[in-house]
């Protein structure tokens, strides 16, 4: 099935660190969702972004909706234990089309 | 406001029997979609409910299929499991309007002996 070019793969950071990671598709999409998943759980909703250009902060979080809506970044500031998971992007086409097309993950863990 | 809730959490099969997973949306909420995760292929579409009615559907055989409740609730079943049916399945549900955040559930791990 189609998934997103999601990179870099792992990350491996101190405590403190900043994280980016960012997202590519050959398609556009209309909105950009950006989740993370603990083991043993469903994702979690994080930033939601919905215009091209858009740049959106959830506290520690902040995420961009890239100007060609093919593209999407996520940043995390200052990084804490539990910020350790598995984050995906998921791209939606088209507004009442509720398949997301997600991307192949980011695990992040963090060095003590 | 309570969370998307699956249940069960956990199931094991074998081969050739089928499985009804259940998926209970948040209130208000009237799309639910389902997805399979599985380490191979990622988070993967399955098909979505609107209003009782298949909207959207991914790349899945019949095997594979659902069904959605007047009170929004939903069920996904699968016939003739196979090895490869092994897998979290997790249920998402959506206002559905012109913001479309997808809010999912803890999952149900299926293992498939």
């Amino acid at each position: 099935g189609q998934q997103l070019n999601q990179s870099p793969q792992s990350m491996f950071i101190q405590e403190g660190e900043d994280v980016s990671m960012n997202c590519t598709s050959s398609s556009i999409f209309n909105t950009w969702l950006w989740y993370k998943q603990d083991p043993g759980e469903g994702p979690v909703l994080l930033i939601a972004l919905y215009k091209a250009g858009e740049l959106t902060s959830n506290g520690r979080l902040t995420a961009q909706f890239g100007i060609t809506r093919k593209d999407s970044f996520l940043n995390i500031s200052a990084s804490i234990p539990s910020d350790v998971g598995i984050y995906f992007c998921a791209g939606q086409l088209d507004f009442g089309n509720e398949k997301l097309t997600f991307g192949t993950g980011t695990r992040l863990t963090i060095i003590p | 406001k309570a969370g998307v809730t699956q249940t069960p959490r956990y199931l094991i099969k074998t081969r050739g029997q089928q499985v009804t997973l259940s998926c209970s949306p948040i209130s208000g909420h009237r799309s639910v979609s389902w997805y399979q995760q599985t380490p191979g292929q990622g988070l993967q579409f399955l098909f979505e409910y609107f209003s009782e009615t298949q909207r959207n559907k991914g790349n899945f055989p019949g095997r594979f299929s659902g069904r959605q409740f007047s009170n929004s609730r939903s069920e996904m079943n699968v016939s003739t499991l196979e090895l490869g049916d092994s897998a979290l399945y997790l249920c998402a549900s959506s206002l559905a309007g012109p913001v479309n955040e997808q809010f999912f559930g803890p999952g149900t791990r299926l293992t498939v002996l």
